[in-house]
């Protein structure tokens, strides 16, 4: 079974540019998570979709946007990218079984995101 | 609001010898807790869990981490450490309303030496 892709896995953009990051969570996966992770700050959820809808929203400002298909897959958006977004994104997908109680969170490789 | 704490930036020992890594978290009624490792240049892998039950807790590798519900502690222990361990390791922490929604701790650095 193919894990969790993420695309692009690099990229590069300037300030004040807008960028959209893709996930393809595990097939038959339905929850899907994003994180950022920074050398100075960590790693901080950003928020988790589940069959289209945002169950919990992380501490980031409305700069940071993300949906989900149909099909599970996710995509995130930065608007007027600052310096301080260059990081790791990370997502992550689950099972999500309604009344299954928690199950693992797998990752992806993360994309590395520059902004200068 | 949940936070986790690992004291313990980064960690040299020895191949073969054994390795504590700690982990506090701050109190709730009902915590998930994770123990994650991260390689260069890969996302995060799953190292065990607790639910709930039995306080030792198991995972791959031959890690195995304790709750300590009155000490609000879950250490990650593993008994003879090799070369290939070297990684960053992250505890997590969840709880029951936003299972989903995991609070990491800053990470240690395991530098394993030959």
């Amino acid at each position: 079974k193919a894990g969790v892709t993420q695309t692009p896995r690099y990229l590069i953009k300037t300030r004040g540019q807008q960028v959209t990051l893709s996930c393809s969570p595990i097939s038959g996966h339905r929850s899907v998570s994003w994180y950022q992770q920074t050398p100075g700050q960590g790693l901080q959820f950003l928020f988790e979709y589940f069959s289209e809808t945002q169950r919990n929203k992380g501490n980031f400002p409305g700069r940071f946007s993300g949906r989900q298909f149909s099909n599970s897959r996710s995509e995130m958006n930065v608007s007027t990218l600052e310096l301080g977004d260059s990081a790791l994104y990370l997502c992550a997908s689950s099972l999500a079984v309604v009344g299954g109680g928690v199950d693992e969170q797998f990752f992806g490789p993360g994309t590395r995101l520059t902004v200068l | 609001a949940q936070s986790v704490t690992q004291l313990d930036s980064q960690v040299p020992v020895f191949e073969e010898a054994p390795v504590e890594l700690r982990c506090n978290y701050s109190s709730s009624v009902s915590v998930y807790l994770f123990w994650y490792v991260q390689y260069p240049n890969q996302g995060l892998q799953l190292l065990l869990k607790y639910l709930s039950g039995s306080t030792l807790v198991k995972g791959i590798n031959g890690f195995e981490a304790e709750f300590n519900k009155s000490q609000t502690s879950f250490h990650l222990r593993k008994p003879s450490v090799h070369i290939s361990d070297t990684a960053e390791y992250f505890c997590a922490v969840s709880d029951r309303d936003s299972s989903y929604k995991l609070i990491f701790g800053s990470g240690t650095r395991l530098l394993v030496r030959p």
